[in-house]
């Protein structure tokens, strides 16, 4: 099993220019996370999916759109990218959406510079 | 008032070395309470959950005190294998019946701990 798979490991966008980054697990899991982490600080959470096609605001969602379409993906977008969105990005998942007392399996990050 | 809070160090000990962090938490609804550990900037790793009677993994162990809404972890006898970042985690209870029906999981800031030889 792969895991939780996040595309591009690397990016570097221009201020204004749109992406998404992208998020897939293989463990059939129902609740999704994305969270960003800046240098000294912990991660913060930026939106979160109990199953297919529901979203929840975290912590730091403006500026960001989340889209979960199927129980596999959770894609992240920058409409228009801002240098203060230069970050590295974490995806997690975890088993069940109803309990509390499951660890979160995390993809590897990807490190986005925004110029 | 960030919802958890952490000192971010760095905490500089010697090997062999005990030494301690305390994390704080705001919101008393909080159900679920874990340590990660992240080595340079990789992502999180599960170190412990933490149980409301405490509990012992080797040379690491967790305790909850709900009264004071706050948890700590204690490191026995510090190996330099042992620096990296320790980052608490809570669970933040059960969210508004509007949300989607899942829990945030809300990570502190990191404390740095540097084990010396």
């Amino acid at each position: 099993n792969a895991g939780v798979t996040q595309t591009p490991k690397f990016q570097v966008l221009k201020t204004g220019q749109s992406m998404t980054l992208q998020c897939a697990q293989d463990m059939n899991h129902n609740s999704m996370y994305w969270y960003r982490q800046d240098p000294g600080m912990g991660l913060r959470l930026i939106y979160y999916s109990a199953s297919e096609g529901t979203t929840d605001k975290g912590e730091v969602p403006n500026g960001y759109n989340v889209s979960r379409l199927n129980k596999r993906e959770f894609s992240l977008r920058l409409e228009s990218a801002a240098p203060s969105q230069t970050s590295v990005y974490f995806c997690a998942s975890k088993p069940r959406s109803s309990t509390t007392n499951e660890k979160l399996f995390f993809g590897s990050g990807t490190q986005l510079s925004v110029l | 008032r960030k919802e958890v809070e952490q000192d971010p160090g760095p905490f500089n000990v010697p090997e062999g070395a005990t030494v301690a962090f305390n994390c704080t938490y705001s919101n008393s609804a909080s159900q679920s309470f874990f340590w990660y550990r992240q080595d340079c900037r990789k992502e999180p790793k599960l170190l412990m959950s933490v149980y409301s009677s405490g509990n012992e993994d080797g040379r690491f162990t967790a305790q909850l005190n709900r009264a004071s809404q706050y948890i700590s972890l204690l490191i026995r006898d510090s190996k330099l294998s042992d620096s990296a970042t320790y980052l608490c985690v809570v669970n933040m209870g059960r969210p508004p019946i509007s949300t989607s029906g899942t829990y945030k999981y809300i990570f502190g800031t990191g404390t740095r701990l540097k084990v010396l030889a």
